[in-house]
């Protein structure tokens, strides 16, 4: 079964800089891929997805994230973070033909003002 | 809106009694998903329904059970909840597209065990 990997469980921005949270998952195939955020106490909202068409994947908020097949990577990034971006994000993969979503275990954006 | 309605979102319950959770969908979504989500973890898939059809993981506790009246509700029986049970439960929902299905959340109920 295929899984992924976020290293970090925390990370911590100020508001404006860089985000970037990292994803790596273990398959020689190409699987999908989704990245979802989860704020406090709510349920998983989709923030984009990679189903093979696009390496860049444009995503909601801002976010955006590059499948790179040579590091088995799915890094999220947003240039500038604003301070609504504070939650739990979730790397998860789907196997061809299953329906199942195996998430990572998580990293918790902090961005101080 | 179309969407994935959780009720409660809190419940409590005493050690072995049993407890029931609801998720009605509104997108009419062929298959719905019931994930346990302990604390500070990554949610885990307890089971599916795809239409009637009831896909169980091979590792969800004999514990836990789900009934899918129609397609618009789906439930998570708790026979005898233990103190291990104390979870966030997560309902979602997805529509057979593919390479494009995605599964869409609803806000969770969180399970007290006294």
């Amino acid at each position: 079964a295929q899984s992924v990997t976020q290293l970090g469980s925390h990370v911590s921005v100020s508001e404006g800089a860089l985000v970037l949270l990292r994803c790596n998952y273990s398959s020689s195939v190409p699987p999908y891929l989704f990245w979802y955020v989860q704020y406090p106490n709510q349920g998983l909202q989709l923030l984009l997805k990679y189903t093979s068409a696009a390496t860049l994947v444009k995503g909601i908020n801002g976010f955006e994230a590059e499948f790179k097949k040579s590091e088995t990577s799915f890094h999220l990034t947003k240039p500038s973070a604003h301070m609504s971006d504070a939650a739990e994000y979730f790397c998860a993969v789907r196997d061809t033909g299953r329906r199942a979503l195996t998430f990572g275990s998580g990293t918790r954006l902090q961005v101080q003002p | 809106d179309a969407m994935v309605i959780q009720n409660p979102r809190y419940q409590v319950t005493q050690f072995g009694k049993p407890v029931t959770l609801s998720c009605s969908q509104t997108l009419n979504h062929n298959v719905m998903y019931w994930y346990q989500q302990k604390s500070s973890q990554a949610p885990k898939l307890l089971f599916h329904y795809y239409d009637k059809d009831f896909n169980n993981e091979a590792d969800t506790p004999d514990n836990f059970q789900s009934r899918r009246p129609n397609t618009s509700f789906c439930f998570l029986d708790i026979r005898s909840p233990g103190l291990g049970d104390a979870a966030m439960y997560l309902c979602a929902t997805s529509l057979p597209t593919g390479d494009l299905e995605t599964q869409y959340f609803g806000p969770g109920t969180r399970l007290l065990v006294l």
